[in-house]
C-alpha cells in the first residue's frame, strides 16, 4: 500500500524567516513522482514543486525548495524568506505509474507578520 | 483561459436526495478525477477516469457514481447511501502517457447535507 505521512500537523513561522515541512512515504515502487501542493483559504490547489525520483539533484522553484532522500523516503519542502501569502496548508503527494495520487493529511503554515 | 470549472461552489441538500456535481475541463486532458476532503484527512480518491466511457473506483467510492460521457466533463453523483456526504470535494485532471503529469484542480463544491 502506498501511504504519504505529514507528521506536523501545524505549524507557524516569521515572515522574512524559513520554514521547513516534512513528509515521508512508503512504497515499493522505483519510478514515481513527488509533489508539494499549497491549499490557501480560498481552497484552490496551486502546485508549488514537484520532485522525479530518478533524478538526484533536488528541485528548486524561486523561495521553495526541496530536500529529497530516496532511500530514506522523504521529501520535505523549504520555504526561504516566508511571506505573508504563504500562509496555507501545504499538501505533499506521491504519483506512482499511472497517474493515481496519494496526498498527505497537510501542514497548516501560518506567516507571522 | 484554460482551466477547470466546478459548479456550483456550495451545495445544500437534505438528507435522502440524490446530488450531482458538475466538472469541467478545457485544457484537453484525458484524466479526470474526483477527491473528497475532510478536516484532518487530507483528499481522499473516489473516482478516476483516464479515458472517455471508462472509469475506476477509488477509495472511498461507496455510495458515489460517475459518469464520462465526454472528454470534457465529469460529473458526480452523491447518492442517498453515502453515509456522511458533508464535505468539500475537488475535481483534477491531467494529461496521460508515458511520462508522469501534475494534477490541476478545480475551486472545489462545498456540499452541506441536513
Amino acid at each position: 500500500a502506498q501511504t504519504v505521512t505529514q507528521s506536523q500537523p501545524e505549524m507557524s513561522v516569521q515572515e522574512a524567516e524559513t520554514v521547513t515541512l516534512s513528509c515521508t512515504y512508503d512504497t515499493s515502487e522505483s519510478n514515481y513522482y513527488l509533489f508539494w501542493y499549497k491549499q490557501p483559504p480560498s481552497r484552490q490547489m496551486i502546485l508549488v514543486i514537484r520532485q522525479e525520483a530518478y533524478k538526484q539533484q533536488n528541485a528548486t522553484e524561486n523561495r521553495f525548495s526541496v530536500n529529497f532522500q530516496k532511500a530514506a523516503k522523504s521529501f520535505s519542502l523549504k520555504i526561504s524568506d516566508s511571506q505573508l501569502g504563504d500562509t496555507a496548508m501545504y499538501f505533499c503527494a506521491f504519483a506512482p505509474a499511472g497517474n493515481q495520487f496519494y496526498f498527505g493529511t497537510g501542514t497548516s503554515l501560518t506567516v507571522i507578520p | 483561459d484554460g482551466g477547470i470549472t466546478q459548479s456550483p461552489k456550495y451545495l445544500f441538500r437534505k438528507e435522502g436526495q440524490n446530488v450531482t456535481l458538475s466538472c469541467e475541463q478545457n485544457l484537453n486532458h484525458d484524466a479526470m478525477y474526483w477527491y473528497r476532503q475532510d478536516p484532518g484527512q487530507g483528499l481522499r480518491l473516489i473516482y478516476y477516469s483516464q479515458i472517455v466511457n471508462d472509469f475506476q473506483k477509488g477509495d472511498i467510492a461507496e455510495g458515489y457514481s460517475v459518469s464520462r460521457e465526454k472528454k470534457e466533463s465529469f460529473p458526480l453523483t452523491v447518492t442517498s447511501a453515502q453515509k456522511n456526504p458533508t464535505a468539500f470535494y475537488l475535481c483534477a485532471s491531467s494529461k496521460t502517457g508515458t511520462g508522469f503529469y501534475e494534477q490541476y484542480f478545480g475551486p472545489g463544491t462545498r456540499l452541506t447535507v441536513t
